[in-house]
């Protein structure tokens, strides 16, 4: 594919549930970033991944939040014990290398806790 | 604490009027100021990075500036497909590559 792709496009879990979602970037793109968007707002940082190293992991709220990058391709960013304030679309973008600043965003996740 | 205000909230034009959308930052350190434009539904899709006050790009009908406190995204003769909601985001260069966005400018633009 062309762009950043991410899955599932919508997601609704009950409260305490496990989560994962995931996200594909575009072919090469070693820089990863998550971000979560509410509505009305701009998206917020939660981490960013350089290959499959989290080089900075400041954004992510809790302990609950957790991401992932094996193999320097995908990312799975993980939620435990979802509460409903995780409601949120979770944004994923890549760019091509350390540094860059143009970031490919996907279409987001949209994560409903009931 | 870094921060970064959009300005206004909401902004409705007439085709072809021109106005200018603001973003100011108060940020530790600033790599880089980048704008994007939001459709509905949609992840942002990248416009400008600017690097340094004094710097200026344009792209079609939209042209950004930078000085050392603020950002201005100036539409000129603005047509309906650009209704869309424009974000300000700040990249600190405090070690690591964290971004912060601004909320947000809806535009709004009526043939």
């Amino acid at each position: 594919g062309a762009g950043v792709s991410q899955t599932p496009s919508n997601k609704v879990t009950e409260k305490g549930k496990y989560v994962e979602l995931r996200c594909d970037p575009i072919s090469g793109h070693t820089a990863l970033y998550w971000y979560r968007q509410s509505l009305g707002q701009g998206p917020e940082f939660l981490i960013y991944f350089q290959g499959t190293g989290a080089a900075d992991d400041s954004g992510l709220p809790n302990d609950r939040f957790f991401a992932v990058r094996p193999e320097g391709s995908v990312s799975t960013l993980k939620i435990q014990r979802t509460e409903r304030g995780d409601s949120a679309v979770y944004l994923c973008a890549s760019s091509p290398q350390t540094g860059d600043t143009e970031a490919f965003f996907g279409q987001g996740t949209r994560l409903t806790v009931v | 604490e870094d921060q970064v205000t959009q300005s206004p909230e909401a902004l409705r034009l007439q085709e072809g009027e021109s106005s200018s959308l603001n973003c100011s930052y108060t940020v530790s350190g600033l790599r880089g100021l980048f704008w994007y434009r939001q459709d509905p539904g949609k992840g942002p899709e990248f416009l400008f990075t600017l690097y340094s006050a004094g710097e200026e790009k344009e792209k079609e009908r939209l042209k950004a500036t930078l000085t050392k406190k603020e950002s201005f995204l100036h539409i000129t003769a603005p047509k309906p497909e650009d209704s869309a909601t424009y974000l300000c985001a700040v990249q600190l260069n405090t070690g690591g590559f964290k971004t912060i966005f601004g909320a947000g400018t809806r535009l709004f633009v009526k043939a």
